[in-house]
């Protein structure tokens, strides 16, 4: 099974402070992604990743950078938060499941709130 | 425009009944993807079911199924015999061809099988 975890789980934090999330996966997957999760919205793409310092953005990047220095990490930084991203994190890491169908297999989750 | 729409946002159902959960999408590529995921009140997603655009045969994982109507471009999930744990919310995304793998994704039905 892939292994993916995700730090800090919980984060409260005040506006205009910086914030990094970390996503970590132990077998060497390629694509990772970063989303975010908020009511009414389903998961909505910050950033992702395909490979060591590749990224780009996704249709939410505003406001959010990446870093993805090695295989395993992938950064997620809000530079000086605000309350307006105020929600649950996933990252996300795209595995070849059964019959080469490449499914996005998620980390726990990150619920961050910006006071 | 929506590309993926999830017209029920929640839904109750007998316990051991049949459920049909509504996604419907919009693309213009002959070749894309169509998953389901399911997120327990616990938060983690889970990967249900996979449908390809060239599959010619709806898919099938143990009690949940995929009717696949191509022309009307509509993916349902279908669950036989609900359970009790089958209550959470139910996401609809699409892959499509060239799109590094990003999955763009519903805004999810909340199931509740009642006792």
């Amino acid at each position: 099974d892939a292994g993916i975890t995700q730090s800090p789980r919980h984060k409260v934090t005040e506006t205009g402070t910086p914030v990094t999330l970390r996503c970590h996966q132990t077998e060497n997957h390629r694509y990772m992604y970063w989303y975010r999760q908020d009511p009414g919205h389903g998961l909505r793409l910050i950033h992702y990743s395909y490979g060591v310092k590749d990224t780009d953005k996704g249709e939410v990047s505003d406001g959010y950078s990446v870093s993805r220095s090695k295989t395993e990490d992938f950064l997620l930084t809000l530079e000086s938060a605000t309350s307006s991203q105020t929600s649950v994190y996933f990252c996300a890491i795209q595995i070849p499941g059964l019959a080469g169908v490449r499914e996005l297999f998620f980390g726990e989750g990150s619920r961050l709130t910006v006071l | 425009a929506q590309k993926i729409t999830q017209t029920q946002p929640g839904m109750f159902v007998q316990e051991k009944e049949a459920v049909t959960l509504d996604c419907t999408y919009d693309t213009s590529d002959q070749s894309y993807g169509l998953f389901w995921y399911k997120q327990p009140s616990s938060g983690e997603m889970i990967f249900l079911i996979y449908q390809g655009s060239y599959d010619e045969q709806n898919a099938t994982e143990g009690r949940y199924s995929l009717n696949f109507q191509k022309a009307r471009k509509s993916a349902n999930l279908v669950i036989s015999a609900s359970q009790l744990g089958d209550s959470a919310m139910y996401f609809c995304a699409m892959r499509e061809m060239d799109s590094n793998y990003q999955l763009i994704w519903g805004a999810g039905t909340k199931l509740i099988i009642k006792p």
